[in-house]
């Protein structure tokens, strides 16, 4: 069973669309979390959810907008997407401080 | 702010060789993990090890191991009887104990070859 999954793997969009990502968790952990991984490989946090709740927010342009319905989910959608915001988005989750466990990755292609 | 600095860019090894990569940090924390992350070419980013900074054992799990030296602020990582298997980016991440900032910060990433 996969842990830590997203969809799509593979995002091909538009300039100005929105899309979204989803990712799920069957880990029982209580903290999600979404980074970004530039053209370059450098890896970012872009948010963090402990049990719905937003408890990080690396000022991230207010395009992106992480929604979570549950402790097993967390989603990110991206208003009106722009050329840079081509990258790999992860998502991770973990329970305290113990080891984040990260999704397969998300790779977005903005045209 | 934490930061994470791995200086080597790029290495390379030969297949059952050993090779370290380097990896500091600065914080003012006295308590934090430390972890490495492989990202073979499948894009997945896989746990290699982590170290709890309170002890002083360093950590291994089978071929690898770490170096940590807290005064020092350096997490290298050994890797032992290299396999081609190995070849990946290898990160290193920061994580602080403190409530609101688990977030992992990462190093820049080291790509390592290994040949045949």
């Amino acid at each position: 069973d996969t842990a830590v999954s997203q969809t799509p793997k593979y995002l091909v969009t538009q300039m100005g669309n929105d899309k979204s990502i989803k990712c799920e968790q069957n880990l029982g952990h209580d903290t999600m979390y979404w980074y970004k991984q530039d053209s370059k490989k450098f890896l970012k946090i872009m948010f963090s959810y402990n049990n719905k709740e937003l408890i990080i927010n690396e000022t991230v342009p207010n395009r992106f907008s992480p929604k979570s319905p549950d402790k097993a989910h967390l989603n990110l959608h991206i208003n009106s997407l722009e050329l840079g915001d081509s990258a790999v988005y992860f998502c991770a989750s973990a329970t305290g401080v113990k080891t984040q466990y990260f999704g397969p990755g998300t790779r977005l292609l903005v045209l | 702010a934490q930061t994470v600095t791995q200086s080597q860019p790029e290495m390379s090894v030969q297949e059952a060789e050993t090779v370290t990569l380097s990896c500091t940090y600065d914080t003012s924390e006295s308590d934090y993990y430390l972890f490495w992350y492989k990202q073979p070419p499948s894009r997945q980013m896989i746990l290699v090890i982590r170290q709890e900074a309170y002890k002083q054992q360093n950590a291994t799990e089978n071929r690898f191991s770490v170096n940590f030296q807290k005064a020092a602020k350096s997490f290298s990582l050994k890797i032992s009887d290299s396999q081609l298997g190995d070849a990946a980016m290898y990160f290193c991440a920061y994580r602080s104990v403190r409530g609101g900032s688990e977030k992992l910060v990462f190093g820049k990433g080291t790509k390592l070859t290994v040949n045949p």
